[in-house]
C-alpha cells in the first residue's frame, strides 16, 4: 500500500533555533516528492518539488533532502522565525498514478 | 493576483441539505482538485478534471459530484449531506504536463460543518 508517513507530528523549539522534519514513502514507482507548509486555517503553498534525480533543493531558510533508495526525505529549517510556526506536509506522486499521496503533516511551533 | 478562490469560507448544513461549494481560479491552468482535509489526516482527492468537460473520480467521490463547463470554474456539489462529510474543502489547480508533475496552488479553503 502507498503510504507516506511523516515525523514527528508535533514540534516545539525556540525562535532561532534549526530543526528537521522527516518524511519516508512507501509509493513505487516514484516520481515527485512536494513539501508544502500550511499555515492554520489557510491552503496549502508548495515549498520545494523533487524528482528522484534530485538529492537536495533549497528555498531560503528552508532546504529538503531525498534519499530515493532509503525512500526517506527531510526538511531542514534554519534559524527558525515565529512565521515557521505551520503544518509541514509531505507529498508523493508516483509515476503510474494520478494521484499524489498526502502525509499527516508536522505541526511546528516557534516559541519567543 | 487572485489564483485560486473559494466561496463559502464557512457553512454550517442541516443532514440532507445540499450545496455547491465554488472553486475559480485565474491562472488559466488545464488541472484542478477537490481535496478534503480532516482533522490529524492527510488530503485525499475527492475529483479531479484534466480540462473543461472532463471529471474523474478520486480516492473518496462518493456522496459528491462535480461538473467543468469552463477552464476557470470547477464547483463540487454535495447532495444530501451526511455529519461524515465535515471537513475542511480546498480546491487546487497546476497547470504542468501530467497531474502528477505540476505544482499545486490551493484556495484557502471551506470549512463545512453537517448537523
Amino acid at each position: 500500500k502507498n503510504q507516506v508517513e511523516q515525523s514527528p507530528q508535533s514540534l516545539i523549539i525556540l525562535e532561532g533555533k534549526n530543526c528537521t522534519l522527516q518524511c519516508n514513502y512507501t509509493v513505487s514507482p516514484f516520481s515527485n516528492l512536494r513539501w508544502y507548509k500550511q499555515d492554520t486555517g489557510r491552503g496549502p503553498v508548495s515549498l520545494t518539488i523533487m524528482t528522484f534525480s534530485e538529492n537536495t533543493k533549497s528555498n531560503g531558510r528552508y532546504t529538503a533532502t531525498l534519499d530515493a533508495d532509503t525512500k526517506q526525505s527531510s526538511l531542514h529549517i534554519t534559524a527558525s522565525q515565529l512565521s515557521d510556526s505551520a503544518s509541514y506536509i509531505c507529498v508523493v506522486s508516483g509515476r503510474s498514478q494520478g494521484n499524489l499521496i498526502f502525509g499527516k503533516g508536522t505541526k511546528l511551533s516557534v516559541k519567543p | 493576483n487572485a489564483g485560486v478562490t473559494q466561496t463559502p469560507k464557512f457553512r454550517i448544513l442541516k443532514i440532507g441539505q445540499s450545496m455547491t461549494l465554488q472553486c475559480t481560479q485565474d491562472m488559466n491552468h488545464n488541472y484542478m482538485y477537490w481535496y478534503r482535509q480532516d482533522p490529524g489526516m492527510g488530503l485525499k482527492l475527492i475529483y479531479y478534471s484534466v480540462g473543461a468537460g472532463i471529471t474523474d473520480k478520486g480516492e473518496v467521490p462518493n456522496g459528491y459530484n462535480v461538473s467543468r463547463s469552463t477552464t476557470e470554474d470547477f464547483p463540487l456539489r454535495l447532495e444530501l449531506a451526511a455529519p461524515s462529510q465535515t471537513s475542511v474543502y480546498f480546491c487546487a489547480s497546476s497547470s504542468s504536463g501530467t497531474p502528477n508533475t505540476g505544482e499545486l496552488f490551493f484556495g484557502e479553503g471551506s470549512r463545512l460543518t453537517v448537523l
